[in-house]
């Protein structure tokens, strides 16, 4: 049974509004969080982690947060850019194991 | 070529053939991963190589044998494969093989077994 679940599979956005992609987890001990971005035939690049001494992490335009009692994690894109139309993968680990995947969410950012 | 590179980018192939996929990182990194990632399916961790030496093997069948030579390349053979191994088959590196690590990821190979 899969341990992170990203339960919707594409979003649509209008340029300039906030982007909230979401990530449900199962394993309470999962500490440790990424979100990796995708475009079409490239690799998964990292976008931004957390751990679960945080809940929040910033970078820029893109915010992670973590509800642990929920087990959920979600990223925020404020604003909403084109370019930011990809494919969002979150992936969450326990210390020393590997990291488990979500399926992605498929982002469309309308100009 | 920088970062990571994969060929063939596409594959074809019938059950009873044997191919090879190609990996090769231009970062400097210790560990090399495969990953598989079927449709509508999470990336799974097929093997890591941390120094060359294959640290994780996720229950992968034996129809699947990689081959790592040295930090910087890695290979994924194939033989005997069957229509459900159909799927995208990611590389990536990072560092040292830390968990924490961030890995880099290539573009894949998207394998057709008919």
């Amino acid at each position: 049974d899969q341990q992170v679940k990203q339960n919707s599979p594409s979003l649509s956005v209008q340029e300039g509004r906030i982007s909230i992609l979401n990530c449900d987890y199962t394993n309470s001990m999962f500490d440790y969080f990424l979100w990796y971005k995708k475009y079409p035939a490239e690799g998964p690049t990292f976008l931004i982690s957390i751990s679960s001494i945080k809940d929040k992490n910033e970078d820029g335009r893109f915010t992670v947060f973590l509800n642990k009692s929920a087990k959920h994690l979600s990223l925020h894109i404020v604003p909403s850019q084109p370019g930011d139309s990809a494919v969002y993968f979150c992936a969450a680990s326990e210390t020393g194991n590997q990291f488990y995947f979500g399926t992605g969410t498929s982002l469309t950012v309308i100009p | 070529e920088t970062g990571v590179t994969q060929t063939p980018r596409h594959l074809v192939m019938g059950m009873t053939n044997k191919k090879s996929l190609k990996c090769e990182q231009h970062l400097g990194h210790n560990a090399m991963y495969w990953y598989k990632q079927s449709a509508k399916k999470p990336l799974e961790l097929m093997f890591v190589y941390n120094f060359k030496e294959q640290t994780e093997n996720n229950s992968v069948p034996s129809r699947f044998s990689p081959e790592c030579p040295n930090s910087s390349h890695l290979f994924l053979h194939l033989h005997t494969l069957q229509p459900e191994d159909s799927a995208l088959y990611l590389c990536a590196s990072s560092q040292d093989g830390g968990f924490r690590e961030t890995q880099y990821f290539g573009p894949g190979t998207r394998l057709l077994v008919l």
